[in-house]
């Protein structure tokens, strides 16, 4: 398995809504990412976890919380989140070093705020 | 804070020819990647070359790493339709491991058929 795989493809959730992206990965990799993107922008970095603990975060906004349940699974929850949060949620993971491999990334989560 | 920045912003051309994209960075790197993305969905890696590296092929990529210049760029020769897509030069930090990556703003290539 090479995939990374995220869940959903779409969300559309209102302003307080409580909801929660999923990423899952089973090639052992053991650092995982989260990225936002905006339309026509490159990815900008959130939050890096490496081996199951958050070791980069930032600065983003408590209303997103990330977390790794286990070394194939990250999790981003929202909660409160405003309209101009809406972007493309790119999750992607690497071999223990990023120096040697590139990143596989998933297909994204299109999050529409309302 | 954006690392790379690449030039073009876009490029349009006619299947069959060569494509170049440009990548300037600013600070010291252990390795510059590239990524294709269609569509806005999920990045592809193409191909990594590390700082010690100055030339580096894959298929019809042709990578170059000028580290006094602190500049990269991206061949891709022949291309087809299929490339249309945007591409992203990435560095990492280097002082954090690798684990920092940071994009630049992309190029969006457009290959008429």
């Amino acid at each position: 398995d090479t995939e990374v795989t995220q869940t959903p493809k779409h969300l559309v959730m209102g302003m307080t809504n409580k909801k929660s992206l999923k990423c899952e990965q089973h090639m052992g990799h053991r650092a995982m990412y989260w990225y936002k993107q905006k339309a026509k922008k490159p990815p900008e970095l959130m939050f890096v976890y490496s081996y199951e603990k958050l070791s980069i975060n930032e600065s983003v906004p408590s209303r997103f919380s990330p977390e790794c349940p286990n070394s194939s699974l990250l999790n981003l929850h929202l909660h409160a989140l405003q309209p101009e949060d809406s972007a493309l949620y790119l999750c992607a993971s690497s071999p223990w070093t990023g120096r040697r491999d590139g990143y596989t990334f998933g297909s994204g989560t299109r999050l529409t705020v309302v | 804070s954006q690392q790379g920045e690449e030039d073009p912003q876009a490029l349009s051309i006619q299947e069959g020819e060569n494509a170049t994209m440009n990548c300037s960075y600013k600070t010291s790197i252990n390795n510059l990647q590239w990524y294709r993305q269609n569509s806005g969905r999920g990045l592809v890696h193409l191909i990594l070359i590390r700082s010690n590296e100055r030339e580096k092929h894959s298929g019809r990529l042709r990578v170059t790493l000028d580290t006094s210049k602190k500049s990269s760029s991206l061949l891709i020769t022949a291309s087809r339709a299929a490339d249309t897509a945007s591409y992203f030069c990435a560095t990492d930090a280097g002082d954090t491991g690798g684990f920092k990556t940071i994009f630049g703003a992309g190029t969006r290539l457009f290959v008429k058929a």
